[in-house]
């Protein structure tokens, strides 16, 4: 059984550019939710996406946007980068049918904005 | 306030003690109580979670849930060097698909 992996490990981007991260949930999960883990601080839920829809967004604005694909691996896209962007990005899958709340965590990308 | 509050600390106990770690909540729909546990620089990593009040035990670690009073406990004993690490507390219910973490109690175990 693989578990949760996510890529790149880490990122520096410019104020104002985009960036995509990407996440393989693990195998037999259907479910996958993004965080936001800034430094000293628990996981902030981003949105969580089901079945290539999104099913659940947490409050952050319309420029992180995400994506599921058919084989539930899943990207995360932020537009207009801005300092406080800088963070580490967390993916978690699970079995939303099953148990929503047993889910795994990725290692991270983490993310530097200068 | 916060939805789910948890002394950041910094918690340090010698190697065999008991370690108490806490968070208290606020929204009455939540219905799981999950506790992470996250070294530096790594995802977490789901140590137990449990359904509603009562107890929940899992080799050294023991997982207390008390809705009466909105308040979750993970104990563990004999505590080991291995054990330092950042430890989350995190909830779910009826909250639109979201969970909501603590902000993490950072323990050291010294040899």
């Amino acid at each position: 059984e693989t578990g949760v992996t996510q890529s790149p490990t880490h990122l520096i981007k410019t104020r104002g550019q985009q960036v995509t991260l990407r996440c393989s949930s693990q195998s037999g999960h259907n479910t996958v939710s993004w965080y936001q883990q800034a430094l000293g601080q628990g996981p902030q839920f981003i949105f969580q996406y089901y079945r290539e829809e999104e099913n659940g967004r947490g409050n952050f604005p319309p420029r992180f946007s995400g994506l599921q694909f058919p084989n539930y691996s899943s990207e995360l896209n932020v537009n207009a980068l801005e300092l406080d962007d800088s963070a580490l990005y967390l993916c978690a899958s699970s079995q939303l049918a099953a148990s929503s709340y047993e889910q795994y965590f990725g290692p991270g990308t983490r993310l530097t904005v200068t | 306030q916060k939805e789910v509050e948890q002394d950041p600390g910094p918690l340090s106990v010698p190697e065999g003690a008991i370690v108490s770690l806490n968070c208290t909540y606020s929204n009455s729909a939540f219905q799981y109580f999950m506790w992470y546990r996250q070294y530096s620089r790594k995802g977490p990593e789901l140590l137990m979670y449990t359904y509603s009040s009562g107890n929940k035990e899992d080799g050294r670690f023991t997982a207390q849930v008390d809705k009466s009073s909105k308040y979750i406990s993970l104990f563990i004993r004999d505590s080991q060097p291995s054990d330092s690490a950042t430890y989350l507390c995190a909830m779910w219910g009826d909250t639109g698909n979201q969970f909501y973490f603590g902000t993490g109690t950072s323990l050291t175990v010294i040899p």
